[in-house]
């Protein structure tokens, strides 16, 4: 079956360290995207990439690093410049890129904590 | 500024009886509306749509929506809900300026036997 694939599901850290999160898709879609989800609020674009090789920031960028170097992988390293990185990290994909009417699809999510 | 409202955090419903989602929305130029929904620790699956043509959207699960240009309402429903639609729901439209999605905050869906 074609998805999206994110690993871990549940990833815990000190504070301080870097962690790498992984997202693999078999759709062969050209968008990637990063979302951070915190209770009672909507999803908030962290990055988002067209075309391998290119990415581009979204709304809370800061703290984060992506790279996307196979049309099929856009891993997300939280870093520890971000200040808050405890929350629930969901990757997704599109067809169509920015035409935008494509629906997006869902990996199941990485849960980060840091203490 | 563009931006989606969804004005209840929570909907409680009887099994059987139907539900409606609320959203509203605020955007420059057409609207490109998306509803998703999303069961715990998961991630989201879309549902519908709305580019262009018919106002009421049919979708998955028995799901349609209403889009209103009017009003600037885009709200989920369903004739008879099931215990199984607890969940999350999520309301989007396009940001033309970058083509991403802009998020309401998610309505909690509770279908009580």
């Amino acid at each position: 079956d074609g998805g999206i694939t994110q690993s871990p599901k549940y990833l815990f850290r000190k504070e301080g360290q870097n962690v790498t999160l992984s997202c693999e898709q078999n759709l062969n879609h050209d968008a990637m995207y990063w979302y951070r989800q915190d209770p009672g609020q909507g999803l908030r674009l962290i990055y988002y990439s067209q075309i391998v090789n290119d990415f581009q920031k979204g709304d809370i960028a800061e703290g984060y690093s992506v790279s996307r170097e196979k049309k099929e992988s856009f891993p997300l390293t939280v870093t520890s410049a971000q200040k808050n990185p405890t929350a629930f990290y969901l990757c997704a994909s599109s067809g169509q890129g920015a035409q935008g009417n494509s629906p997006l699809h869902f990996g199941n999510g990485t849960r980060l904590t840091v203490t | 500024a563009q931006s989606v409202a969804q004005p209840e955090d929570q909907v409680n419903v009887a099994e059987g009886n139907p539900l409606t989602v609320k959203c509203t929305y605020s955007v420059s130029g057409n609207p490109y509306l998306f509803w998703y929904v999303q069961y715990p620790n998961r991630g989201l699956q879309f549902l519908l749509k709305y580019i262009t043509g018919d106002n009421l959207v049919k979708g998955s699960y028995g799901f349609e929506a209403e889009f209103n240009k009017s009003q600037t309402s885009f709200h989920l429903k369903k004739p008879s809900a099931l215990v199984s639609d607890s969940a999350l729901y999520f309301c989007a439209v396009r940001d033309w300026g970058n083509y991403q999605l802009i998020w309401g905050a998610g309505t909690k869906l509770i279908i009580k036997p």
